[in-house]
């Protein structure tokens, strides 16, 4: 089965601008995840949803971030304005059902974002 | 929030050598889940636990849920140079949600 597709793979902007990364989950998988990883440091959890409503957004800085996934399919995460402590790689993954992250659910390969 | 500390931070070893790392939380979790990450991608997991106590190998990887459930080692044995990359650990709850550790570079010297 495909993967994950994740774009752009590289983006550079300079501070304040805006960015949009875009997610395909794996076809059929209802719960995707958007997560941030810094460098030196494990992915954190941004947002969750199920079909496309948000089952837990606890850690998106909401100033500054949105995400949507209008269809319950495809997934965008949109930051405006970027700042420089936003440099990281974002990670999208997918599952089948929220309990089936406990059998460890798909990541695709990240857009590595670099804020100048 | 919830925290994983993950050891040691990194490991320089030698072809053949066996390797060991852990990680322990101050929460309980439901599931551990050990993963590796190569440059340019995303985790891939290695080895998933479901039971305090559990103990599950997969090839030359076995890991082992804490009877706590508060912690979860992997062992890596007879290590070859493509076991290179950075291995987490990752602790689940029911919802999905993942909090995972700062992860454990190894390198391997041929």
């Amino acid at each position: 089965e495909a993967g994950v597709a994740q774009s752009p793979r590289y983006k550079i902007i300079e501070k304040r601008q805006s960015v949009a990364f875009w997610c395909n989950p794996i076809s059929g998988h209802a719960t995707l995840y958007w997560y941030q990883q810094i460098l030196g440091q494990g992915p954190k959890l941004l947002i969750q949803f199920q079909n496309n409503g948000v089952v837990d957004d606890s850690q998106l800085p909401k100033d500054r971030f949105s995400a949507e996934r209008l269809k319950g399919v495809d997934s965008t995460l949109k930051i405006q304005p970027a700042k420089l402590e936003d440099s990281a790689v974002y990670l999208c993954a997918s599952s089948l059902v929220p309990g089936a992250a406990n059998y460890g659910y798909t990541f695709g390969s990240g857009t590595r974002l670099t804020v100048v | 929030g919830q925290q994983l500390n993950q050891s040691p931070q990194s490991m320089f070893i030698q072809e053949g050598e066996d390797v060991s790392m852990n990680c322990t939380s101050s929460s309980i979790f439901n599931t551990w889940l050990w993963y590796k990450q190569e440059p340019g991608e995303g985790p891939v997991l290695l080895i998933a636990l479901y039971k305090a106590g559990e103990l599950t190998s997969n090839g030359r990887l076995t890991a082992q849920f804490g009877i706590t459930r508060k912690d979860s080692f992997l062992n890596i044995s007879a290590s070859i140079p493509s076991d290179v990359g950075i291995y987490f650990c990752a602790g689940g709850t029911s919802y999905g949600k993942l909090t995972f550790g700062q992860g454990t570079i190894l390198t391997v010297h041929p």
